[in-house]
This record gives structure tokens, sequence and C-alpha cells, in this order.
């Protein structure tokens, strides 16, 4: 079965300092792998997406994710964090031309403090 | 295109009473998710649908809940009788066969 891995609840970073949020995969065929904010009272915004090729995959905010295959993770980066970045992050994970549906994680809250 | 609408985006109601939560997914997806957030449980699938048809309501809590798309351009999730422990906030959102979902803005759902 396919699943979804956020092994830290929340995360703390000074501003101006990098940020990664972790995720971890396992699924059987090849993934397709998201990452979704949703800021206080606000549906969930799509970040980024790997589907193939770069394994260093750029988004919005200055936000980026490594594609390891290996190690079946794809974790959120961003070079120096802002206040506003705090949030609720999702990974997600959909497998290729196999299953209609996707595989949310139970989220990361990241603060940023000032 | 102006995203997934859902409404309302607030609804107040008491016990006992019907629900019904509204969802226009983007022009051209094919499929639509119902989810349910809430701070015990995350966010949770409800039911999702592939062109028009339920393909897995094995989310749907109770019998209380059902969900319906006459079109392609509209979806209904309707709670009843409504209980206080149904309180959260409801999401659709919309995808094609290969793409990431687009979520709309939720309706949070009070029953007192």
């Amino acid at each position: 079965a396919q699943s979804v891995a956020q092994p830290e609840d929340q995360v703390n970073v000074a501003e101006g300092n990098p940020l990664t949020v972790k995720c971890t995969y396992s699924v059987s065929g090849n993934p397709y792998l998201f990452w979704y904010v949703q800021y206080p009272n606000r549906g969930l915004q799509f970040l980024l997406k790997y589907i193939t090729g770069d394994n260093l995959v750029k988004g919005s905010y200055g936000f980026e994710a490594e594609f390891n295959k290996s190690q079946t993770s794809f974790h959120l980066k961003k070079p120096s964090a802002l206040v506003s970045d705090s949030a609720l992050y999702f990974c997600a994970v959909r497998v290729w031309n196999r299953d209609d549906k996707i595989i949310f994680g139970k989220g990361t809250r990241l603060h940023i403090l000032p | 295109d102006a995203g997934v609408i859902q409404s309302p985006r607030h609804e107040v109601t008491e016990m006992g009473q019907e629900v019904t939560l509204r969802c226009k997914p983007i022009s051209g997806h094919d499929y639509l998710f119902w989810y349910r957030q809430t701070m015990m449980r995350g966010l949770e699938l409800l039911i999702y649908f592939n062109n028009n048809v339920p393909i897995d309501d094995s989310g749907m809590p109770e019998d209380r809940f059902s969900a319906k798309m006459p079109n392609a351009s509209f979806s209904t999730l309707k709670i009843q009788p409504s209980e206080p422990r149904d309180s959260a906030v409801y999401f659709c959102a919309s995808s094609s066969r290969t793409g990431g979902y687009t979520f709309g803005s939720g309706t949070r759902l009070t029953v007192v």
C-alpha cells in the first residue's frame, strides 16, 4: 500500500536560517510527489511537484525539494526562512498510472521564529 | 479559471438539521475529492469521483453522509441529520488524471 510519512509534527527555525521539512514515502511503482502548504483558515495550496527528470524541483515562494529515490525521500527545503513561511506543510504521493488518489502525510507545522 | 469554488464558506446549524455543501471543480478536471479536516484526525478523504461516478466512498463516516455529482461541474456533500461531531472544515479538490490537486477554500461547518 502507498504511504507517506512526515516524521516531525513541528519544526522550529529562526528567521534567515535554512529550513528542511522531511518526507519519506513507500510506493510500488513510479511516484508523483507533491508538497502543499496550508495557511490558517485557508485551503491547501500547491507548492511544487516531482514527476520525472531533475531530482531538484523548484516551486513557489523560494521553496525547493529534492527527490532521492534510494532513500525514498522528498524533503522540502528553503535556503533562508521567512516568518511568513509559518504554516502547515503536507507531503503527498500519487503513483504514476496506478492510483487515482493522492495519499497525504499527516502534515508538519513549521514555525519561523523572528 | 476561478479555481475550485466551494459554498458556503461558513455554516452554522443546529444538531439534527440537514446540511448541504457545494463544490464546483475546475473545468476539464475529471476527478473530484471531498476531504474533512479536524485538529484531532487531520485531513481525511471522504469520497472521490471520476467522471461523475463515485469510485471510493470508504471514508464516508456514516450513512448520515452522502455525496452526489450530477454533472462534471457540480458536486454536493450532504449530512442528514447533522451532529456536533461533524463540525470540521470540509474541502473539495479536483484534478486531472496525472496532476496534483487543486483545493477549494473549504466550508467551515459548526453544528451546535
